[in-house]
C-alpha cells in the first residue's frame, strides 16, 4: 500500500519570495508521483509529474519538483512566488503497476501568497 | 472543452433524503472516479470503475452506491444521507489505456458541494 505525507498543512510566503512545499511517500513498489493545484471552488488540475528519467520535472508556470529515491521524497519548488500561485497543493503517487488507477492523496498544502 | 461535467454543483439535504450526483465525461476514457474531499483529508476515494460495465470499491465506500451506465457517465448515490457525508465530491476520469505509458493522469470536474443537515 502507498501513502503520502504532506507535513505543511498551510505556508505563507511574501509574493516574490521562495517557496518548498514538502512531501513524503511510502511504498513497497516503484511508483509515479503528481502534483496537483487547486484554485478556490474549482476541480483539481495536474501541476507535474514524474513518471521516470531525470529526477528534476519542470510545470509550464514556473514550478519544478525533484524526486529523491533515498529520501522517498517529491518537494514542490518555485524560485519567486506570485498572488496568482495562491491555492492548495496536492501531492499524490500512484504504482507503477498493478493499481495504477488508483491515486492516492496527501493532505494537501494550502500556499498563501501576500503582498 | 467540457472535459468532465458533474451536476448538481450545490445541493443541501435533510438527513435520511436520497440523492444523485452525475458525471460525464467526453475524452473516451475507460476509468472514472468518485472522491470527497473534506478539510484536512485531502481527497479519499469513494469508488471507481476502470471500464463499463464494472465498478470497485475505494477507501470510503459506505453508504454510497455507484452506477456506470456507459462509458462516458458515472453517477454516485447517497441513499440516506447522514450530516458526515457533508463534503466536497469530485468526479474525475482517466484513460487506463495510455496510463500505463504515461502514467495516470487523472482529470477533475469542478465539484459538487453537498451540505446534509
Amino acid at each position: 500500500a502507498q501513502s503520502v505525507t504532506q507535513l505543511d498543512s498551510q505556508v505563507p510566503v511574501f509574493e516574490e519570495a521562495p517557496v518548498e512545499l514538502r512531501c513524503n511517500y511510502s511504498s513497497s513498489v516503484s511508483v509515479y508521483l503528481f502534483w496537483y493545484v487547486q484554485y478556490p471552488n474549482q476541480g483539481l488540475q495536474l501541476l507535474l509529474k514524474y513518471l521516470s528519467g531525470s529526477t528534476l520535472v519542470e510545470s509550464i508556470n514556473g514550478f519544478e519538483a525533484e524526486f529523491n529515491k533515498s529520501q522517498t521524497s517529491f518537494h514542490l519548488r518555485k524560485p519567486s512566488v506570485h498572488i496568482s500561485d495562491t491555492a492548495e497543493y496536492f501531492c499524490a503517487v500512484t504504482p507503477l503497476r498493478g493499481a495504477t488507477n488508483k491515486l492516492i492523496f496527501g493532505t494537501g498544502t494550502l500556499l498563501a501568497v501576500q503582498p | 472543452n467540457a472535459g468532465v461535467t458533474q451536476t448538481p454543483k450545490f445541493q443541501v439535504l435533510k438527513t435520511g433524503q436520497s440523492m444523485t450526483l452525475q458525471c460525464a465525461q467526453d475524452m473516451n476514457h475507460n476509468s472514472m472516479y468518485w472522491y470527497r474531499q473534506d478539510p484536512g483529508m485531502g481527497l479519499r476515494l469513494i469508488y471507481y470503475s476502470a471500464s463499463e460495465g464494472t465498478t470497485d470499491k475505494g477507501e470510503v465506500p459506505n453508504g454510497y452506491n455507484v452506477s456506470r451506465l456507459n462509458k462516458r457517465e458515472f453517477s454516485l448515490r447517497l441513499e440516506s444521507a447522514a450530516p458526515s457525508q457533508t463534503s466536497v465530491y469530485f468526479c474525475a476520469s482517466s484513460d487506463e489505456e495510455t496510463g500505463r505509458r504515461s502514467g495516470n493522469t487523472i482529470y477533475f470536474g469542478e465539484g459538487s458541494w453537498l451540505t446534509v443537515v
